[in-house]
């Protein structure tokens, strides 16, 4: 079964500095991956997504992130955090060419400090 | 800018009973998905549904589960006979074309089974 990683429950940042949080899936073949960002008190948001191609792929808030095959691995980085970047974050894992059944990290709980 | 919204955002019932859980999906999209998450645990896809029927679920919902777009506005969960283990928050999401365009997520309903 495929299973996703997020091996940093809490990070922490100061304000401006870069970021990256770190996912890590178990899947044999290469998965549509996924980032969701979630607020205080408010449901998921879509970052970013990538199904094939480019393997650094864009999102949205400034947001970037890398796919790299070999570590079975999809980072999400931000080279300035700001403060409003406080919030959960949860990588996502779908078989890719099977049915829509994503698999999601615990998350990675970010904290800026101004 | 259209949400998705659901009622209630808090709801309190005891074992046994059946409760209903109520969304508003956004209002010209067709995909309609529900996801729990326990209280300090990972995001789980529960189901999704297309076209008034189900198009995929996860293991998670069982019989127990059942869900219903009765009317051209409303998405529906029903969980019959809840458990306490039932208790977590529970997201509805929309889409306008399918799973892997961006799903928009409500703010959630937090069930508590005592």
């Amino acid at each position: 079964a495929q299973s996703v990683t997020q091996p940093d429950i809490h990070i922490t940042v100061s304000e401006g500095a870069s970021l990256e949080l770190r996912c890590n899936y178990s899947y044999g073949a290469t998965p549509y991956l996924f980032w969701y960002v979630q607020s205080p008190g408010q449901g998921l948001q879509l970052l970013l997504k990538y199904f094939s191609g480019d393997t650094l792929v864009q999102g949205i808030k400034g947001f970037e992130a890398e796919f790299k095959r070999s570590q079975s691995s999809f980072n999400l980085r931000k080279p300035s955090v700001h403060w409003s970047d406080a919030a959960e974050y949860f990588c996502a894992v779908v078989q890719s060419g099977g049915s829509y059944i994503p698999t999601f990290g615990r998350g990675t709980s970010l904290i800026v400090h101004p | 800018e259209p949400e998705v919204t659901q009622t209630p955002s808090h709801q309190v019932t005891q074992m046994g009973q059946e409760v209903i859980l109520r969304c508003v999906p956004i209002s010209n999209h067709l995909y309609f998905y529900w996801y729990r998450q326990i209280l300090g645990q990972k995001v789980e896809f529960l189901v999704s549904f297309y076209n008034n029927e189900i198009s995929e679920k996860s293991e998670i919902f069982d019989d127990q589960f059942s869900v219903e777009r009765p009317d051209g506005s409303n998405f529906t969960l029903k969980i019959r006979s809840t458990k306490l283990e039932d208790s977590a928050m529970y997201f509805c999401a929309s889409s306008l074309s399918g799973p892997y365009n961006e799903q928009f997520f409500g703010p959630g309903t937090r069930l508590t089974v005592l």
